[in-house]
């Protein structure tokens, strides 16, 4: 069964540092995988996705993540982080062989950026 | 501007009074979702479309149902709502061209007392 774990409810770093999101998955095939992020009172919106190709992809916002397949895992990096960076952050899959675009969700990771 | 709408944002119902939540996107896609957000859950799909008069269950289908009359519009139906369905409805489209990106509306917020 296809599922994705985000192991922190909440990340908490200083503005100007380094965050990482952490998202960890398991699909039968090979996946796509995508972040997304939710601002409050408002929908999810895109931040980037893993298709094919290069292991590393850079999304809206200076966020990057990096496509680790033998550890199974698509962690969410920005190198600064900002005050406005701070958000619920959903890790998604979808298996590719799965024509329904289905996507599943992790629980979410709220980042809390202090000034 | 391309965009997923929602209506209503927020709604306060009593048990067992039928409901409708409208979805409606403009860009032509022809897949639609229906997700319920809850705490420590993330998003679960209810309910799905792949075209025109196409739907099939998600993963939590019990007590909604879905109509896809035409292309733009997929409403979730809560025939009977009770307090178990309190929650954070999203509604979502995309398509092949759409490079396999989700897009989703802003939610509405159900209480049912």
């Amino acid at each position: 069964a296809q599922s994705v774990a985000q192991p922190e409810d909440q990340v908490n770093v200083a503005e100007g540092n380094p965050l990482t999101v952490k998202c960890t998955y398991s699909v039968s095939g090979n996946p796509y995988l995508f972040w997304y992020v939710q601002y409050p009172n408002r929908g999810l919106q895109f931040l980037l996705k893993y298709i094919t190709g290069d292991n590393l992809v850079k999304g809206s916002y200076g966020f990057e993540a990096e496509f680790n397949k033998s550890q199974t895992s698509f962690h969410l990096k920005k190198p600064s982080a900002l005050v406005s960076d701070s958000a619920l952050y959903f890790c998604a899959v979808r298996d590719r062989v799965d024509s329904s675009y289905k996507l599943i969700f992790g629980s979410g990771t709220r980042l809390l950026v202090r000034p | 501007e391309a965009q997923v709408t929602q209506n209503p944002r927020y709604l306060i119902t009593v048990t067992g009074k039928k409901l409708t939540v409208t979805c409606s996107q403009n860009m032509n896609h022809e897949y639609m979702s229906w997700y319920r957000q809850d705490p420590g859950l993330g998003l679960r799909q209810i309910y799905y479309s792949m075209n025109v008069e196409v739907t099939d269950k998600g993963d939590v289908p019990e007590g909604y149902k879905v109509s896809r009359k035409e292309k733009r519009n997929f409403p979730l139906i809560l025939e009977s709502p009770s307090p178990n369905q309190t929650s954070l409805y999203f509604c979502a489209s995309s398509s092949p061209l759409a490079k396999n990106i989700q897009y989703f509306g802003a939610g509405t917020r159900l209480s049912v007392l």
